[in-house]
């Protein structure tokens, strides 16, 4: 069975540039996250969704970033335009549980480098 | 705000000692769960625990929660090279409980 796709896997852009990452999660996943995970830091939740509902973005800078998932399958992170600080790995999440009940699976992550 | 500590932050251990990672919430948790990120990897699943005061079990790796559901712990007995890694606890608060916090990670290197 694939486990979560994550692309692109690294991405260098300059200051004020737009970037997406692309997220596949595990077949029959209804729950998915998007987490940003900075060097020697734990993941920190953006945005949660059940299915293609948004259900938690409280931590989703909304001025910058959006986030959408289709059909309640793929998902995409944009960030437009990103800054210095956002240089981070994103890592996205599926679960089959809805909410904290069960396993996170993670997919390798995009590591975005801002110039 | 709610935070999930984790001490200590860094650990050196020559292989064969053991090994103890301690995570304190400050609030309840409803859950807790533990996962591994080794270095330039992803975090990946350990383990879950649910019922105050459980403990279990998994080789040479044993996860307690506590009984009052605000801390927890991870002991490796006689560690090798593959225990290295950064390992988190995380859980959802039990008073909202899809508002999950990851600690920030203990990161344990074995000398061979």
């Amino acid at each position: 069975e694939a486990g979560v796709v994550q692309s692109p896997r690294y991405k260098i852009i300059e200051k004020k540039q737009p970037v997406a990452f692309w997220c596949n999660p595990i077949s029959g996943h209804n729950t998915l996250y998007w987490y940003l995970q900075n060097l020697g830091q734990g993941p920190e939740l953006l945005i949660r969704y059940e299915n293609e509902e948004a259900v938690d973005d409280s931590q989703l800078p909304k001025d910058r970033f959006s986030a959408e998932r289709l059909k309640g399958v793929d998902s995409t992170l944009k960030i437009q335009p990103a800054e210095l600080g956002d240089s981070a790995v994103y890592l996205c999440a599926s679960s089959l549980h809805r909410g904290f009940a069960g396993e996170l699976f993670f997919g390798e992550g995009s590591r975005l480098t801002v110039l | 705000g709610q935070q999930v500590m984790q001490i200590p932050q860094y650990q050196h251990v020559q292989e064969g000692e053991d090994f103890t990672t301690y995570c304190n919430s400050s609030t309840t948790l409803s859950n807790i769960q533990w996962y591994k990120q080794r270095p330039g990897g992803h975090p990946v699943f350990l383990i879950q625990l649910v019922k105050s005061g459980e403990v279990k079990k998994q080789k040479r790796l044993t996860f307690q929660f506590g009984e009052a559901k605000k801390n927890s712990s991870l002991h490796i007995t006689a560690t090798q090279t593959t225990d290295v890694g950064t390992y988190f606890c995380a859980g959802p608060l039990e008073s909202s409980y899809d508002k999950v916090i990851f600690g920030p990670g203990t990161s344990l290197s074995v000398i061979p």
